[in-house]
């Protein structure tokens, strides 16, 4: 099973939204609604801050929001902010009845 | 509030066995609504899900590291532990222990992560 797709990096200003896209297959994000999403700084715990496609956990401020249409996530973050500037990997469960990871995007925060 | 916290060796010479313990504070993982997991993350890589283990003691892994898995559980209900047999330079990376949670499809709670080289 290969990795999910996602794009190596985006960029925004402060107060704008983006959007990473996370490109699988009807065997894995297209098959079921288990995608996840993880804010990653480098030296930390990764994060999980969507699960279930668009689901939040406690917590999470809801500037992130996650979507789904056929093999492909997306995540959303609204109203960019300096400390949102992370690796950002998507997940997924597949059909091998195991996890895949997408490769990651960098964050840049301009 | 649980913590995960992984420990072993920082250096594993090549053909020889990565062995990593994962210790779990504030909980016990004796429940099946969670499963315990080790990902790793390659440097200047993505993370790859490596597998999981259930309180019941039954594991899942991921097929393309070939049968070279073992996961068990300890006898304190607190930790949980990984080897990883016939290591190669390409088994190099940081490995995270992680809980994934029945309810939420996700992995709710990470470790810190720690590093494993292989080298001679």
């Amino acid at each position: 099973q290969s990795a999910l797709t996602q794009p190596a990096s985006v960029s925004g200003s402060p107060g704008q939204s983006i959007t990473i896209s996370c490109t699988g297959t009807s065997s894995d994000i297209g098959a079921y609604n288990y995608v996840s999403w993880y804010q990653h700084h480098p030296g930390k715990a990764p994060k999980l801050i969507i699960y279930e496609v668009s689901n939040r956990p406690s917590g999470v401020s809801n500037r992130f929001s996650g979507s789904k249409s056929a093999n492909t996530a997306s995540l959303t973050i609204s109203g960019l902010q300096a400390e949102d500037e992370a690796d950002y990997y998507c997940n997924s469960f597949t059909t091998s009845t195991y996890w895949v990871f997408g490769g990651g995007t960098k964050l840049t925060v301009l | 509030q649980v913590q995960l916290q992984e420990s072993g060796p920082g250096l594993v010479k090549p053909s020889q066995t990565l062995s990593l313990t994962c210790t779990v504070s504030g909980g016990s993982i004796s429940t099946d609504s969670y499963y315990w997991s080790w990902i790793r993350q390659p440097a200047g890589k993505g993370l790859e899900w490596i597998g999981h283990i259930y309180a019941s003691g039954r594991t899942n892994d991921n097929p393309s590291l070939k049968s070279r898995v073992t996961m068990s559980l300890g006898t304190s209900n607190k930790q949980f532990s990984l080897k990883l047999s016939s290591v190669t330079a390409a088994d190099t990376a940081l490995y995270y222990c992680a809980r994934g949670n029945h309810g939420l499809a996700a992995f709710d709670i990470w470790g810190q992560g720690t590093m494993v080289t292989v080298s001679s």
